[in-house]
C-alpha cells in the first residue's frame, strides 16, 4: 500500500512569490493534517481536514496560507506571498478515524 | 512553557547501553501519547503508543504516568540503527492534532 506522498520534495522561491504544496494521503484515510517544522523548533500543527471539510485550522499562521482538499482526496497548501519566516519543512499526515497518523516525507521550503 | 517538553540532547551512548528518555506534558486533557522516531531529513515514524499500564515492544518500553503528566521511553541493548531523534507526542481527540516535543537526539556509537 502506498504511503503519504508529497510534492515537491524541495522548493526554493524568492520572497513575495507563491508556492503550492501538494499532499496525497493514504487511500481511504478521511483525516488529513498539515504540520510544519521551522529550523530549531518543534513540529507544529497547521490544520486538519476530515474529508473535504476543515475540522481545525487553528495552527495556520496567517491569511497568507490557504489549504484546500478537493473532493476529500489530495490536499494543497498555498503560501501567497511567501515570507522569509515561512521557510521550513512542511509535513502532511493522514489517518483513519481515531488511528495513528502516518507522515509523508515532507516538502522543504526555502524562501530567499 | 512548551506543551510538551523533552530531555535536551544529544545522548551519545555505546552499543549495548540502556538509555532512557523523559517527557512531560502540560495539558491534563491530553488523551493519547506516542513516541515517534525521526531519522535525519526524513519524516516522523510512529515507534509506539504509550499506555498507563506500560507497554513493551522488543527492546523498547514506554510508560505513562498521568498523575505526574510524565512519559518515558527506555531502549535496552541499543543498536547503531537506533540512532535518530525521538519525538514525544501528545494527541488531543478534540481537533485530532498531534503536539510534538522538540525531540531528543540519540547517537549510538560502536
Amino acid at each position: 500500500e502506498a504511503g503519504v506522498t508529497q510534492f515537491p520534495s524541495h522548493s526554493v522561491i524568492e520572497k513575495g512569490q507563491t508556492v503550492t504544496l501538494r499532499c496525497d494521503p493514504i487511500s481511504g484515510h478521511d483525516n488529513l493534517y498539515w504540520y510544519r517544522r521551522v529550523m530549531g523548533k518543534e513540529i507544529k500543527f497547521l490544520l486538519h481536514f476530515v474529508k473535504e471539510s476543515k475540522q481545525d485550522e487553528s495552527g495556520m499562521p496567517n491569511n497568507r496560507f490557504l489549504a484546500e482538499r478537493t473532493g476529500g482526496t489530495y490536499s494543497t497548501l498555498k503560501v501567497q506571498p511567501a515570507e522569509l519566516e515561512d521557510s521550513g519543512v512542511y509535513f502532511c499526515a493522514s489517518s483513519q478515524i481515531a488511528k495513528a497518523q502516518y507522515f509523508g516525507p515532507g516538502t522543504r521550503l526555502l524562501v530567499l | 512553557r512548551k506543551e510538551v517538553e523533552q530531555d535536551p540532547g544529544p545522548f551519545n551512548v555505546p552499543e549495548g547501553a540502556t538509555v532512557a528518555f523523559n517527557c512531560t506534558y502540560s495539558n491534563s486533557a491530553s488523551q493519547s501519547f506516542f513516541w515517534y522516531r525521526q531519522d535525519c531529513r526524513k519524516e516522523p515514524k510512529l515507534l509506539m503508543s504509550v499506555y498507563s499500564s506500560g507497554n513493551e515492544d522488543g527492546r523498547f518500553t514506554a510508560q505513562l504516568n498521568r498523575a505526574s503528566q510524565y512519559i518515558s521511553l527506555l531502549i535496552r541493548d541499543s543498536k547503531l540503527s537506533d540512532s535518530a531523534t525521538y519525538l514525544c507526542v501528545v494527541f488531543y481527540n478534540q481537533g485530532g492534532k498531534l503536539i510534538f516535543g522538540q525531540g531528543t537526539e540519540l547517537s549510538v556509537k560502536p
